[in-house]
């Protein structure tokens, strides 16, 4: 089974601070996705991959920037965070470019921002 | 602009009723897919079912069933006997094929509460 896995869980931060969220997927998939979900609002596009330094705005990247160093990897960098960013940041990739590909879901990182 | 609407914000059932989610969708291009996926307390969202827009077969798997009507823009998820590990947030997506880089569009979920 294709695994995505989000190295935090829970995190709490301080205005201000630098954050990173880190996301790993094990089966070399090309895609990786950040999503943001906030209640009402169902999930949000950050920014994607479609291969290794390669980068795509989604619809809210404001705020946010993205690295992928390595095909497995895809971290979520937040300079500055603020408390508008506390939510739950959710991790996703697919195999493919191209196509109405499955995304397969990290288990999420819920970030609270004070 | 594509949009998926799922206008039950949450519902509430008590183990053994059926219940069905409502999807409705936006769009004016005639290729593109539908998902459901579930999201249970753990956190990680699961795919369910993908349904392309030449396929209006409804399609059944167990306890779960997905009705697809392009006449009403819609793609409704009945899970029949609902138990207590069906307690889930449900989102349905969409995904256009005709342009670059296909993004998957959300909708906002609905909650989906089975009591015992």
């Amino acid at each position: 089974d294709v695994k995505v896995t989000q190295s935090s869980r829970y995190l709490v931060k301080r205005t201000g601070e630098k954050v990173f969220l880190e996301c790993v997927q094990d089966m070399d998939h090309e895609n990786m996705f950040w999503y943001r979900q906030d209640p009402g609002l169902g999930l949000r596009l950050i920014y994607f991959s479609y291969d290794v330094k390669m980068k795509e705005k989604g619809d809210i990247p404001e705020g946010y920037s993205v690295s992928r160093e390595k095909k497995e990897r895809f971290s979520l960098i937040l300079e500055s965070a603020s408390t508008n960013q506390t939510s739950m940041y959710l991790c996703a990739s697919s195999l493919r470019p191209s196509g109405a590909n499955v995304l397969t879901f990290g288990a999420g990182s819920r970030l609270t921002v004070l | 602009a594509q949009k998926v609407t799922q206008a039950q914000t949450e519902i509430s059932v008590v183990e053994k009723e059926d219940v069905t989610l409502d999807c409705v969708y936006e769009t004016r291009d005639t290729t593109y897919y539908l998902f459901w996926y579930k999201q249970p307390p753990s956190g990680e969202l699961v795919f369910l079912i993908r349904r392309n827009s030449f396929d209006e077969q409804n399609e059944i798997s167990g306890r779960y069933s997905w009705n697809f009507q392009k006449s009403t823009s819609s793609f409704n998820f009945t899970i029949t006997a609902s138990q207590v590990v069906d307690s889930a947030v449900y989102f349905c997506a969409l995904i256009l094929m005709n342009t670059g880089f296909q993004k998957l569009v959300f909708g906002t979920g609905t909650r989906l509460l089975v009591s015992p």
